[in-house]
């Protein structure tokens, strides 16, 4: 059974520095990571989707995949007092395309 | 970006009762979801669903519960009867024409069984 952990728990930086997230999961044979982000109260909204080992930008949004170290990442570039929410890494792939696993995720604030 | 709307927002019901969450999906997708979270846990995936049969469910899909988009409409989750441990926020998703494109999110619907 797929496994997603997340670190770490909670986050805070200053607004402007980089901020990176970690993802790790079990099944070597996922193929589909996506990060999204919680805003309280809220629904999810998808930041980058990532299907192939190395990078993806999405503007401030940048996914980092290695398959064979089990890992993704998130960075976000410049990352304004808005970007304050929960962050969930999120998989699929191997033997269910349908469903995602989510970690717990991190919750980052960023400070003006 | 896609919009998922949920209705209602927050649902307080006593345990035994039943009660249907509605999931109002992005207009042109066809793949449907449902996912359960209890406070302070990971979001868990319930069920999708696809011209009008179940594609995949988990252990958490117990037999109380039951998934319906009659005539294109709302897309449903029926829980009868509830139980205590079915307090959570539940969120619903859709995603267009492939199973693995992006699931859309609605903000939950959170349901506590009294």
């Amino acid at each position: 059974q797929q496994k997603v952990q997340q670190s770490p728990e909670s986050l805070t930086v200053s607004e402007g520095a980089m901020a990176s997230l970690n993802c790790t999961f079990s099944d070597g044979t996922s193929n589909n990571f996506r990060w999204y982000r919680q805003h309280s109260a809220k629904g999810l909204e998808v930041l980058v989707s990532i299907f192939s080992d190395g990078e993806k930008e999405e503007g401030r949004f940048t996914a980092h995949l290695n398959r064979a170290n089990l890992h993704v990442s998130l960075h976000i570039r410049e990352p304004q007092p808005s970007d304050s929410a929960v962050y969930l890494c999120a998989v699929s792939g191997g033997g269910s395309n349908y469903k995602l696993t989510f970690g717990k995720g991190t919750l980052l604030t960023v400070t003006p | 970006g896609p919009k998922v709307l949920q209705i209602p927002s927050h649902q307080i019901i006593d345990m035994g009762q039943m009660v249907t969450l509605n999931c109002d999906p992005v207009s042109n997708h066809l793949y449907f979801y449902w996912y359960k979270q209890i406070l302070g846990q990971q979001m868990e995936f319930l069920v999708n669903f696809y011209n009008g049969k179940v594609m995949e469910k988990s252990k958490l899909f117990k037999d109380q519960f039951s998934v319906e988009r009659p005539d294109g409409s709302y897309f449903t989750l029926k829980i009868q009867p509830t139980a205590l441990e079915d307090s959570a926020v539940y969120f619903c998703a859709s995603s267009s024409l492939q199973a693995g494109d992006t699931q859309y999110f609605g903000p939950g619907t959170r349901l506590l069984v009294l």
